[in-house]
């Protein structure tokens, strides 16, 4: 099992739907997870960071967390066309600094 | 400079040439990291430095790869006698590293292309 897990796509969907990205994680104990959004040829860009299970929102974006299951998942709603990149599921693991990543899911929104 | 540079953004070298890549951090960020991106692959951890000292060099390839950080500030990514396999975007992060503050930003990267 990779430690940081994502469907790496592509993910299509229609402009105006719902876009749901997942990530799961080995490390039972994790604390901290954050999604990063790459668009083609530029370096990621933080989007979210989630700490405790649940929901947390800000604006069309929510992240979801449920540490029991290990998993990590991103809620784009009214999708737009700029929302097209690959997303990336970050998470420090096993008491370490250094972040690690997922592979990234790619995401297409189609007008 | 309100956020991370590198430079060069863009570099082309031969096999076996050495190559030194820069990072400047947001002023103030105490903890720097170096990851490498080949062409549609995820990031891959290098290095990461506190302050000036490398906690965590585990992900540096081989000995070929060698990294130094001065005044708790700019760091270089040194790779010597470049390999093809050595080409990829290499991407330097910062953050403040206090309790409250743990967000990466990321540099623009460099492009490192090995013929």
């Amino acid at each position: 099992q990779k430690e940081v897990e994502q469907n790496s796509g592509p993910l299509s969907v229609p402009e105006g739907a719902i876009a749901s990205l997942n990530c799961t994680y080995s490390d039972r104990v994790s604390q901290s997870f954050f999604w990063y959004r790459q668009y083609s040829g530029k370096s990621p860009e933080l989007i979210m960071s989630i700490y405790s299970n649940g929901d947390k929102e800000d604006g069309r974006f929510t992240a979801q967390l449920n540490k029991a299951s290990q998993y990590v998942s991103l809620l784009i709603r009214d999708s737009q066309p700029s929302d097209s990149a690959t997303y990336l599921c970050a998470v420090p693991l096993f008491g370490n600094e250094k972040l690690t990543f997922g592979t990234g899911t790619r995401l297409t929104i189609i007008p | 400079g309100a956020g991370v540079s590198q430079s060069p953004s863009n570099k082309v070298t031969e096999k076996g040439k050495d190559v030194e890549l820069r990072c400047d951090p947001i002023s103030g960020h105490t903890a720097l990291y170096w990851y490498r991106q080949s062409l549609g692959q995820g990031l891959e951890f290098l290095i990461y430095f506190q302050g000036n000292s490398a906690p965590d060099k585990s992900g540096l390839p081989s000995d070929r790869f060698s990294a130094e950080r001065t005044g708790g500030s700019v760091s270089t990514l040194t790779i010597q006698r470049t390999q093809q396999e050595d080409s990829a975007v290499y991407l330097c992060a910062s953050y403040l590293d206090r309790v409250d503050s743990d967000t990466q930003y990321f540099g623009p990267g460099t492009r490192l292309t090995v013929l």
